[in-house]
């Protein structure tokens, strides 16, 4: 099974992009549809978007004028960015391996805390 | 879309069951059978102990058991242990290559 692992800045200033990369080891990368997830602090759960292996994608309609998410695979990569951000795109933000085998979200990376400050 | 309909937390002894709902729409879990289940300790990734409404990914305890009727899906955890507090999100399919998550349930064993 796939391991996770997000990397990127921690801290990101109001009106900037957020980057983040998601680092592959132990699969393929060709044999998972990829997403991005996010969790502020104390709440729930929020589907930032899909990237298919074949390239399709599908953004949260709340998010969509903001983001990209992409797929290096020379590199074994999934990256994340998020343009503009303010402080309440404060949030974890997790990484998942999306398995068409079962429909699901198989393999989370860690998560790596953002913070936005206002 | 609207998120999934799950109660805030539940709560149980050790050694009883314990049941969390999860209601969608006809647009979601009513139509699809891609129903999946994840449990989170706090300070911990999500992980998956339930998919296509009732399988058990491997070693996921048989005491954690997924069903369905019509637009609700539902997670039962037997023989509650301390181990099982923790966050519990469902989740759906609802096509166009989207999913819609719950709102999260805690449960806390008492």
């Amino acid at each position: 099974q796939v391991q996770l692992q997000e990397s990127g800045p921690r801290l990101v200033k109001p009106s900037e992009t957020l980057s983040l990369t998601c680092s592959v080891s132990g699969g393929s990368i060709k044999s998972y549809y990829w997403s991005w997830l996010r969790q502020p602090p104390g709440k729930g759960l929020e589907l930032i978007g899909f990237l298919s292996n074949s390239g399709t994608t599908n953004y949260n309609p709340s998010l969509e004028s903001r983001v990209t998410i992409s797929v290096d695979t020379s590199e074994n990569q999934v990256s994340l960015k998020l343009s503009s951000v303010t402080a309440a795109d404060t949030a974890i933000y997790y990484c998942a391996a999306y398995s068409n085998s079962c429909s699901c979200l198989q393999t989370w990376g860690q998560g790596t805390l953002v913070t936005v400050p206002s | 879309q609207s998120a999934l309909t799950q109660p805030r937390s539940v709560s149980g002894s050790p050694g009883q069951s314990v049941t969390i709902s999860c209601t969608g729409t006809t647009n979601d879990v009513g139509d699809y059978h891609y129903v999946s289940w994840y449990q989170q300790h706090p300070g911990k990734a999500p992980k998956l102990i339930i998919y296509d409404v009732s399988e058990r990914p491997s070693g996921v305890p048989d005491r954690l058991s997924g069903s369905k009727s019509g637009n609700t899906a539902s997670l039962t955890i037997s023989r509650l242990q301390t181990d099982d507090e923790a966050y519990y999100y469902c989740c759906s399919y609802s096509g166009g290559f989207s999913l819609v998550f719950g709102s999260g349930t805690e449960v806390t064993v008492l």
